[in-house]
């Protein structure tokens, strides 16, 4: 699996939109990029993932860069709640194989200011 | 929520004594995971399985042995706890009802071994 590369940390205000960068410039054509976030003292959660098109959920949008080389997680109106670590993850999306594995880096600490 | 309990929550033992910690899943997922997360190094993956009695070794499994003999436990085994072994554990599972793309974490189970 391709490696990630994220700022360790980030601040946001709050209700302003946060933008999480994530380079991944060795993916693979097979390969998804994933992003989860994990609140304090809690287990990680999957926020949404994509191949190459743009993706939006109820919790976020993930937009990737044409040649698939980085891309951006964007919480439209971040809250308190919003603070967390969030790891961008790439991975060959399974599909009931074996190999449903993830490799988690130490992510981005969002900071989410009053 | 996925259905996903760990037990015990917190666990403190002495160097040399065996501990398993149980994840306990209700929605028949195929797959199971145990991770261990450490201060600067994220999660990281010990086990998984991707069936009852299938199960592979993941980067940190040295010292950890695992076993999946019905759908809805997937147990961990330290054989003889060593105060490396002090961490954070997570299970998660995937597949079942839900997106195999989707990895659901469990509340984390804090051992301590003195």
């Amino acid at each position: 699996d391709a490696k990630t590369t994220q700022p360790p940390s980030m601040d946001c205000a709050e209700g302003r939109a946060a933008n999480l960068p994530c380079n991944h410039s060795t993916i693979s054509g097979n390969e998804y990029v994933y992003w989860y976030r994990q609140i304090h003292s809690q287990g990680p959660q999957y926020i949404i993932h994509g191949l190459k098109n743009n993706e939006t959920n109820e919790m976020a949008s993930l937009i990737i860069t044409e040649d698939r080389k980085s891309s951006t997680l964007i919480l439209p109106h971040a809250t308190l709640r919003d603070t967390a670590v969030y790891y961008c993850i790439v991975r060959v999306a399974n599909y009931g194989g074996a190999t449903n594995k993830l490799i988690f880096g130490t992510g981005t600490l969002l900071a989410v200011q009053p | 929520d996925a259905g996903i309990t760990q037990s015990p929550r917190h666990k403190v033992t002495e160097t040399g004594t065996p501990v398993t910690l149980r994840c306990h899943q209700t929605e028949n997922h195929r797959y199971m995971y145990w991770y261990r997360q450490d201060p600067g190094h994220g999660l990281r993956l010990i086990h998984y399985s991707y069936g009852v009695k299938d199960t592979d070794k993941g980067e940190v499994s040295d010292g950890y042995s695992v076993s999946r003999s019905k759908t809805e436990d997937f147990l961990l085994t330290l054989e003889s706890a060593t105060s490396s072994q002090t961490s954070v554990y997570f299970c998660a599972i995937s597949g079942g009802s839900f997106s195999y793309n989707e990895q659901f974490f469990g509340p984390g189970t804090r051992l301590t071994v003195l």
